[in-house]
């Protein structure tokens, strides 16, 4: 069974259309998390959310935003999109990271998203 | 502002040999978590690695290692015995979990920009 899932995989869409991008996790892990690898592979966290809290990487348009309708499930919505939001987007989930016993972050397989 | 360096772009090793990939960071804090994450052509992100910065025994995964060096900010990854399925990207990263206040996030993992390896029969 997978740990972080997420769909669909592979994503071509216009310019301008709204779309969201789905991830659960069955790793009974409390937070939740969206990384961006953009063209040249670069990997950028965009928010974190703890069932409690959300947290936003300042850097990212509010084109883009979190939906967790429970601590299983942080999906992705993205509205009017542009040739530039093309990346691959990775969910990945954890246990809340205290002090130093924190846990490892769990990645996604990604899904590759493709603005034309 | 943390920063993650991982100065070899590409790397190639014969299958069976050993190959150390390098990683350096900068960081004022004494606590944190450092990462080797491989990804493979699947794109599909693969912890590899972990160590904490307060263990100064380095971590150990079957065939991977790091030689971690606190003071000198460096975190290699020594891959022995390559075998074709470790050609992938590889990707150091590193995490203070306390982090709320680095540019956001907490659990914000910054990544290097990683090292491209070809295993070779």
């Amino acid at each position: 069974d997978t740990a972080v899932s997420q769909t669909p995989k592979y994503l071509v869409t216009q310019m301008g259309n709204d779309k969201s991008i789905k991830c659960e996790q069955n790793l009974g892990h409390d937070t939740m998390y969206w990384y961006k690898q953009d063209s040249k592979k670069f990997l950028k966290i965009m928010f974190s959310y703890n069932n409690k809290e959300l947290i936003i990487n300042e850097t990212v348009p509010n084109r883009f935003s979190p939906k967790s309708p429970d601590k299983a499930h942080l999906n992705l919505h993205i509205n009017s999109l542009e040739l530039g939001d093309s990346a691959v987007y990775f969910c990945a989930s954890s246990q809340p990271l205290q002090d130093y016993t924190g846990n490892t972050i769990y990645f996604g397989e990604g899904s590759w998203l493709t603005v034309v | 502002a943390q920063t993650v360096t991982q100065s070899q772009p590409e790397m190639s090793v014969q299958e069976a040999e050993t190959v150390t990939l390098s990683c350096t960071y900068d960081t004022s804090e004494s606590n944190y978590y450092l990462f080797w994450y491989k990804q493979p052509p699947s794109r599909q992100m693969i912890l590899v690695i972990r160590q904490e910065a307060y263990k100064q025994q380095n971590a150990t995964e079957n065939r991977f290692s790091v030689n971690f060096q606190k003071a000198a900010k460096s975190f290699s990854l020594k891959i022995s015995d390559s075998q074709l399925g470790d050609t992938a990207m590889y990707f150091c990263a590193f995490m203070n979990p306390l982090a709320l206040n680095y540019g956001g996030s907490q659990g914000n993992l910054i990544f290097g920009k990683g090292t491209k390896l070809s295993v070779k029969p």
